[in-house]
């Protein structure tokens, strides 16, 4: 059973702060690595995707990928109110063409960024 | 550009009775996954459909079955509702082919609200 786990939140930080939001995984096997941001009776929106060990960037977002220690985590320069919502992590494993792509998530990390 | 459009948008029906939910991908879109999320919980995924056929399952009884249709467009079907089918249901869905550039990167539309009473 594929297991994914956040950091216990919620997380709360000030306007200007970084945001740090972390998650462990349980497959070996796991190859592909999202972030999703939900507010609050909305659906999820995908903000950030990684693959390779190492950082990738894009904008105010940073994800970090370590496959050897499985861990991905997500940081948030800058803090905006309007960055307050769930932030859902989630791994897919694509073996050989043979998975759909089934997304695992974890239960989600809530952040309140606080003016 | 359309994205993943769901309907209906809310739902309430009672313990028992049988609903459909239905999805329509995003343009250029042709696999289908449907997520279940109860509140305060992450996505759990139901099963997701390729080709017309089912493809993928997630730990869900056979009450909880589907369709795809030639358009690529999906319905969701749960019969014999309990109290604990209540939750967000949520379509996402995906370009499987080519595989090299998908990535597996899925959009989700914004979600029927199923409640059971």
């Amino acid at each position: 059973q594929k297991e994914v786990e956040q950091n216990s939140g919620p997380l709360s930080v000030p306007e200007g702060a970084i945001a740090s939001l972390n998650c462990t995984y349980s497959d070996r096997g796991s190859q592909s690595f999202f972030w999703y941001r939900q507010y609050s009776g909305k659906s999820p929106e995908l903000i950030m995707f990684i693959y390779s060990n190492g950082d990738k960037e894009d904008g105010r977002f940073t994800a970090q990928l370590n496959k050897a220690s499985q861990y991905v985590s997500l940081l948030i320069r800058d803090s905006q109110p309007s960055d307050s919502a769930t932030y859902l992590c989630a791994e897919s494993t694509n073996a050989g063409g043979t998975s759909y792509g089934k997304l695992t998530f974890g239960q989600g990390t809530i952040l309140t960024v606080h003016p | 550009d359309a994205g993943v459009t769901q309907s209906p948008t809310h739902l309430i029906k009672t313990r028992g009775q049988q609903v459909t939910l239905r999805c329509s991908p995003k343009s250029g879109h042709d696999t289908v996954s449907w997520y279940q999320q109860a509140l305060g919980q992450g996505p759990q995924f139901i099963f997701q459909y390729y080709e017309e056929e089912e493809r993928q399952r997630g730990n869900f009884p056979d009450r909880f079955s589907g369709h795809q249709f030639p358009n690529y467009s999906s319905e969701l079907n749960v019969n014999v509702l309990l109290l604990g089918d209540s939750a967000l249901y949520l379509c996402a869905s995906r370009r499987l082919r080519p595989q090299l550039l998908a990535k597996n990167i899925q959009y989700f539309g914004a979600g029927t609200r199923l409640s059971v009473l």
